[in-house]
């Protein structure tokens, strides 16, 4: 079936710099995605999501991107604290009405001081 | 405080024996969802539930079982027939409308088999 993957399994960066996860989706029928953030040993925190009819949606220190031509998302983080240190998946619907997601694998970001 | 309480947060199953998961949310969600996490992988779904007395297979729930009695409740019972219990279990819940699809989770139970 088709799924959800990332590009890149370990980002590590340093602390104030700007952090790009990338995440590459096959369903071309998905029409929303969500940015999710899970500390070691919690579940998954919401940072923001975006729908299909947008290409950029912006948070507090987040920016999510969307090319619907090659089926990539991205997410940015401005000013990398070493807080945001966490595995961050990106999940998409597939148009269902239940809302069901399919995650990805999974990015470690690693922010040394 | 609003939110979903998973428990308990470590579990030890012996081999045959049913364990049950506990999932509880005051958000006044419609939906849940379990999901399981192996390490080094993303989340996989195992049964969800709509609506109240209403629940549906997921990816993967061979092995499992659950109930929806209640709309704050969604009990996941990890029978003996799956043979690889060991994960990480998490519940999630989401209201129907615009913002149906924002799936918010709790804080996990590790599953360990004795």
């Amino acid at each position: 079936g088709e799924s959800v993957g990332l590009h890149l399994p370990t980002l590590s960066v340093q602390e104030g710099d700007n952090s790009i996860i990338n995440c590459a989706y096959s369903n071309s029928a998905s029409d929303y995605f969500i940015w999710y953030k899970q500390e070691s040993g919690k579940g998954p925190q919401f940072i923001i999501d975006i729908r299909s009819n947008m290409d950029k949606r912006q948070g507090q220190r987040v920016t999510v991107l969307l090319n619907k031509t090659v089926k990539h998302l991205s997410l940015q983080i401005a000013a990398t604290q070493p807080g945001d240190s966490a595995v961050y998946f990106c999940a998409e619907n597939n148009g269902t009405s239940y809302g069901k997601l399919t995650f990805g694998q999974g990015t470690i970001l690693t922010v040394h001081p | 405080d609003g939110g979903i309480t998973q428990s308990p947060k470590y579990l030890f199953r012996k081999e045959g024996q049913n364990v049950t998961l506990s999932c509880e949310q005051n958000l006044n969600h419609d939906a849940m969802y379990w999901y399981r996490q192996d390490p080094g992988q993303g989340l996989r779904l195992i049964y969800y539930s709509q609506i109240v007395n209403d629940f549906q297979k997921g990816d993967i729930a061979e092995g499992y079982s659950v109930s929806r009695e209640k709309k704050e409740s969604f009990p996941l019972t990890v029978t003996s027939a799956q043979k690889n219990p060991t994960a990480f279990y998490l519940c999630a819940s989401s209201k129907p409308g615009i913002a149906k699809n924002i799936q918010y989770f709790g804080a996990g139970t590790r599953l360990s088999v004795l």
